[in-house]
């Protein structure tokens, strides 16, 4: 399993807010390691949406948000949109196995 | 245009070695630490390998150490991923990605469209 943990699925409707959760342990989120966020669309290469646990590159609406506390991070999409519809990871860094770990991924449905 | 474009993917028998490229424009490649990231099918991202600017660091995922070499020709504006013993587990999709670095980490930005290995016998 995944070093990170995500909730394999997430759904909301059309202009509805969901959140999808990242849980760290005491080696990466926890020891203060950023966390970043990336949407992956169907058969597409994934893409940044947040760096720095809350930046937004340019380009990506203000719908979408980060946050972290302790050991767990979070995205926020508000006004859910239908091209919202994707596979959402999340990434940091951890000190024990000297790289980059990334979330086990959340898949998003637009009801 | 920041454009990350990999190559060399393709089928091989278990035991088997493979070279991906990766070559990259539109950025100062000489500048910025570079990884591989490869996702099996129907599963999950994992981050493989990654190299420092000069190519003095190394580092890579258990699952690949003593396998798997990362290197770059900044000359070329290059990555490489030399893939030797492959094995039935590390068919994925191979992405090439920059990595931009802070004091609190490191994050991927942008990445490549990807080369698919395929390990069967």
């Amino acid at each position: 399993q995944s070093v990170l943990t995500q909730p394999p699925s997430v759904s909301g409707a059309p202009g509805q807010r969901v959140t999808i959760s990242c849980t760290g342990s005491s080696s990466n989120i926890g020891a203060g390691y950023d966390v970043h966020w990336y949407q992956q669309l169907p058969g597409t290469a994934p893409k940044l949406l947040i760096y720095g646990n809350t930046n937004r590159p340019s380009g990506v609406p203000d719908r979408f948000s980060g946050s972290k506390s302790g050991t767990s991070a979070s995205l926020a999409i508000s006004g859910l949109q239908a091209e919202d519809e994707a596979d959402y990871y999340c990434q940091s860094y951890d000190s024990s196995l000297s790289g980059s770990v990334f979330g086990g991924g959340t898949k998003l449905t637009v009801l | 245009e920041v454009q990350l474009v990999e190559s060399g993917g393709g089928l091989v028998q278990p035991g088997g070695s493979l070279r991906l490229s990766c070559a990259a424009s539109g950025f100062t490649f000489s500048s910025y630490w570079m990884s591989w990231v490869r996702q099996a099918p129907g599963k999950g991202l994992e981050w493989v390998a990654n190299i420092k600017q000069d190519g003095s660091e190394k580092y890579y995922v258990d699952s690949v150490k003593g396998r798997f070499t990362i290197s770059r020709d900044n000359a070329k504006n290059s990555l490489y991923l030399q893939m030797n013993s492959l094995r039935v587990e590390d068919t994925a999709v191979y992405y090439c990605a920059r990595e931009r670095r802070q004091q609190r980490g490191n994050w991927f930005d942008p990445w490549g469209q990807g080369t698919l290995v395929t390990v069967s016998s």
